[in-house]
């Protein structure tokens, strides 16, 4: 069955440390996308990246970076030098399905506080 | 702003009673799924829509419906609500294949 595991369920750091929130899969699919989602304090859920399973290049954007790693079936995701405004719980998704008809199977969430 | 509205932000009700919860989807946007978060639940998929056909259904109560309209909106049905009903409802919109999901501010619905 479709999966989503993210073992860490809070993380506390202090501003500036670098943190990574792991993310492990499981999907019967050999297409498959994966996606991460920021839930800050004021509730609403923001997108974050999506990946691809044919695409196993890692990604930067900014402070943030993700490694996807199909041989364990891990989407992890880092921010560097962390910020207090990254503060939030962190999701990551699985999309099942196929052409029109997907839903998203989603991880509990990591719960990051990033403290001044 | 992800360009997903929902309304309204906030809903007190009482046991037995029924509710609707209303979306409008990003502009282009032709599927809306429906989400319901809850503290013991986390994030549950509750159905899809695309272009007004029921596409996907996740775990979505008997007492829960929910149609896409033609000009796309979307509602959510709630009946005979239950105490553990309460939760936060979010409805996501997103455009063809696998594309991500944008999600509306949510509405929290309080159960008394």
């Amino acid at each position: 069955a479709q999966k989503v595991t993210q073992a860490q369920t809070e993380i506390s750091v202090v501003e500036k440390e670098d943190v990574t929130l792991d993310c492990v899969y499981e999907t019967r699919d050999t297409t498959y996308y994966l996606f991460w989602y920021k839930q800050p304090p004021s509730g609403e859920l923001v997108f974050l990246i999506r990946r691809n399973s044919f695409d196993e290049q890692n990604e930067i954007s900014g402070r943030y970076s993700w490694n996807f790693q199909k041989s364990t079936s891990s989407f992890n995701f880092t921010i560097t030098a962390s910020q207090v405004v990254d503060s939030a719980v962190y999701f990551c998704a699985l999309s099942e399905g196929a052409g029109n008809n997907r839903k998203l199977i989603w991880g509990l969430g990591t719960s990051l506080a990033v403290n001044p | 702003d992800s360009g997903v509205t929902q309304t309204p932000k906030h809903l007190i009700t009482a046991t037995g009673q029924r509710v609707t919860l209303r979306c409008s989807p990003r502009s282009g946007d032709l599927s809306v799924y429906w989400y319901q978060q809850s503290l013991d639940q986390g994030l549950q998929f509750l159905i899809q829509y695309y272009n007004g056909e029921e596409r996907a259904k996740g775990n979505i109560l008997e007492r829960f419906s929910a149609q896409q309209f033609p000009d796309l909106h979307s509602e959510l049905n709630l009946s005979s609500l239950e105490l553990g009903d309460s939760a936060l409802y979010f409805c996501a919109s997103g455009r063809q294949g696998a594309g991500e999901q944008y999600f509306g501010p949510g509405t929290r619905l309080t159960v008394t």
